[in-house]
Parts: C-alpha cells; sequence; structure tokens
C-alpha cells in the first residue's frame, strides 16, 4: 500500500500569514498520463471532510484561491496564504493513484 | 444542490450485520462512482470501498474485504454498504463520497457502533 507521511502533525498559525503543510508519498504518484494523483481535504471541526486540491494543483469549486497545492512526483505542500479562522481544521493529504487509496494521518491547524 | 444522505447505522453486536445506505441527488447519480470511506472515533480517514457508476468495477480496503460488499441501485439514486462479521475495529462514521475529482462531495457521515 502507498504510505501518504504529513508534517506536521499541527501547526499554530497567526491570523492573516501564511501556512505550509507537507505531505510525502511512499511511491511516485505521477501517472503515466501526465497526471499527480495527490489530493487535499479540510475537515472542519464537527464537520464532513471537503475537497480543497485535486490532483496536486487544481483548486476544487467554492475554494479559496488562498489555498494553493503544488509538489513533484513524492513531495507535496499544501500552501495557506493569508490564513482566517474559517481555515481551522484537520488537512489530509490524500493518493488516488491505486487502491487501496490511502490519506495521510491529517495535520490540525489552529489559529494563535 | 447535490446532497448524499447516509443512513442505517446504529448499535450492533460483534460478528452481526449492517447495511448502509446513501441517497444521492441533485446529480446524475448513474454517471458516478462512489466511494465509502470511514473515520474512527478521534482518527483519521480510511478508505472502505469503491464501485464505478455502472458497478462494473468494484474494491475493497484489505480490512473489509470478505466482509462487506458496496453495491448500487442507479434507478432509486441509492448506494450501499452490506457489513457482515462487524468487528469493534469497524466501530467508525461511514461516509459516502462521489468519486469525481477525488471525493468532490461527501455525505454528512453516519455512525457505527460495533459493541457487546
Amino acid at each position: 500500500d502507498i504510505v501518504m507521511t504529513q508534517a506536521p502533525l499541527s501547526v499554530s498559525v497567526t491570523p492573516g500569514e501564511s501556512a505550509s503543510i507537507s505531505c510525502r508519498s511512499s511511491k511516485s504518484l505521477l501517472h503515466s498520463n501526465g497526471i499527480t494523483y495527490v489530493y487535499w481535504y479540510l475537515q472542519k471541526p464537527g464537520k464532513s471532510p471537503q475537497l480543497l486540491i485535486y490532483r496536486m494543483s487544481n483548486l476544487a469549486s467554492g475554494v479559496p484561491d488562498r489555498f494553493s497545492g503544488s509538489g513533484s512526483e513524492t513531495d507535496f505542500t499544501l500552501k495557506i496564504s493569508r490564513v482566517e479562522a474559517e481555515d481551522v481544521g484537520i488537512y489530509y493529504c490524500g493518493q488516488l493513484l491505486e487502491n487501496p487509496y490511502t490519506f495521510g494521518a491529517g495535520t490540525k491547524l489552529e489559529l494563535k | 444542490e447535490v446532497q448524499l444522505v447516509e443512513s442505517g447505522g446504529g448499535l450492533v453486536q460483534p460478528g452481526r450485520s449492517l447495511k448502509l445506505s446513501c441517497v444521492a441527488s441533485g446529480f446524475t447519480f448513474s454517471n458516478y462512482g462512489m466511494n465509502w470511506i470511514r473515520q474512527a472515533p478521534g482518527k483519521g480517514l480510511e478508505w472502505v470501498a469503491y464501485i464505478s457508476s455502472g458497478s462494473s468495477y468494484i474494491y475493497y480496503a484489505e480490512t473489509v474485504k470478505g466482509r462487506f460488499t458496496i453495491s448500487r441501485d442507479n434507478a432509486k439514486n441509492t448506494l450501499y454498504l452490506q457489513m457482515t462479521s462487524l468487528r469493534s475495529e469497524d466501530t467508525a462514521l461511514y461516509y459516502c463520497a462521489r468519486s469525481n475529482m477525488g471525493g468532490d462531495y461527501w455525505g454528512q457521515g453516519v455512525m457505527v457502533t460495533v459493541s457487546s
């Protein structure tokens, strides 16, 4: 199975500042079709997860452009610029390259 | 508006069975693959099963293979998860999620508690 390793496990950010979350996969997530199958989700307190970024760098519908995704074949970054109170929650990376689909352990973002 | 509404959860004894349902609305259900994903209390996300739009492709996590069965009824816009031989480690909040773009819509989840 592909292992997804996130860092840090928690981050505390001052509103208005930026935050970055890293995710590393145990195997390249770059498919031969040129698509990198890494995804980012946010689970706000008491809510269902919501999709933020698909295929490494594509912003999901309705997601503020303060969020961005980047990376290589095995190392990925979610960046949040100008963090707001509504960004609090747990961020998960996930891979949908092959079954079983797997997720990172999550990164908890809190406000200072 | 896209909606996914799960039901069928509850408290069940180890070894017993339970069937979850997920009713979809606001989109053409038969055009999309669907997933079940679960989250144990205080834990992260675990993918459980996937079914393609026409049920031709079905995949399971090893932890549930042979015990859980995913299915769908496109005429009823409903996704199912039949769970048998339930174990305490199956205790979780079960979400159904549309497979498009890696899960662009998720339900609110339904709780399954396996305990004697």
